[in-house]
């Protein structure tokens, strides 16, 4: 069936540097992708969103890529900070008003 | 905070009790959402309501039963739980059909089925 998958379940990074986090889905419908930040013991957090019909998108530190070529999301995050440690997760919209959650990517910033 | 609370936010409870979640949306929305989150495991949708109508039950066995009484509230009636039912319970909202499925989390509450 389709899904929405993350390439690396751990990521660690040092202060400071750019953190790269990875997203592969398999459904070529999907027209609409979020990322969210989930911290220990808060639901998802909204981060950024794209549409289908663009292939990057940037907001404050954070920058959405979209290659429809590959089915590829991956999210940036520029100069990483200790606050930036949590669980990424993307999500497609394939069908109405549901999202496809992938299984989440934990980001462990290191001072 | 996102407009979007829940209580309570944390709960244990005994497999034969009756308990209930609350979530509360303060974002005009007009579809509301429930979510397990368990350790390891995706997020799983369970129950979607627009327009206080419910249009999607994700196969969720019955001993969870949901109410949505206008668009900015919903419940989640618990009853006969198992343990494996423990778990974070996400609520979230989005502006409905239409536009686009940017879906707004509560906090969530942690159920522990003892």
């Amino acid at each position: 069936g389709e899904s929405v998958g993350l390439h690396l379940p751990t990521l660690s990074v040092q202060e400071g540097d750019n953190s790269i986090i990875n997203c592969a889905y398999s459904n070529s419908a999907s027209d609409y992708f979020i990322w969210y930040k989930q911290e220990s013991g808060k639901g998802p957090q909204f981060i950024i969103d794209i549409r289908s019909n663009m292939d990057k998108r940037q907001g404050q530190r954070v920058t959405v890529l979209l290659n429809k070529t590959v089915k590829h999301l991956s999210l940036q995050i520029a100069a990483t900070q200790p606050g930036d440690s949590a669980v990424y997760f993307c999500a497609e919209n394939n069908a109405g008003n549901m999202l496809t959650f992938g299984g989440g990517t934990r980001l462990m910033v290191k001072p | 905070e996102t407009g979007v609370t829940q209580t309570p936010r944390h709960l244990v409870m005994g497999m034969t009790n009756k308990k209930s979640l609350k979530c509360e949306q303060h974002l005009g929305h007009n579809a509301m959402y429930w979510y397990k989150q368990s350790a390891k495991k995706p997020l799983e949708l369970m129950f979607v309501y627009n327009f206080k109508e419910q249009t999607e039950n994700n196969s969720v066995p019955s001993r969870f039963s949901p109410e949505c009484p206008n668009s900015s509230h919903l419940f989640l009636h618990l009853h006969t739980l198992q343990p494996e039912d423990s778990a974070l319970y996400l609520c979230a909202s989005s502006p409905g059909q239409g536009g686009l499925n940017e879906q707004f989390f509560g906090p969530g509450t942690r159920l522990t089925v003892l």
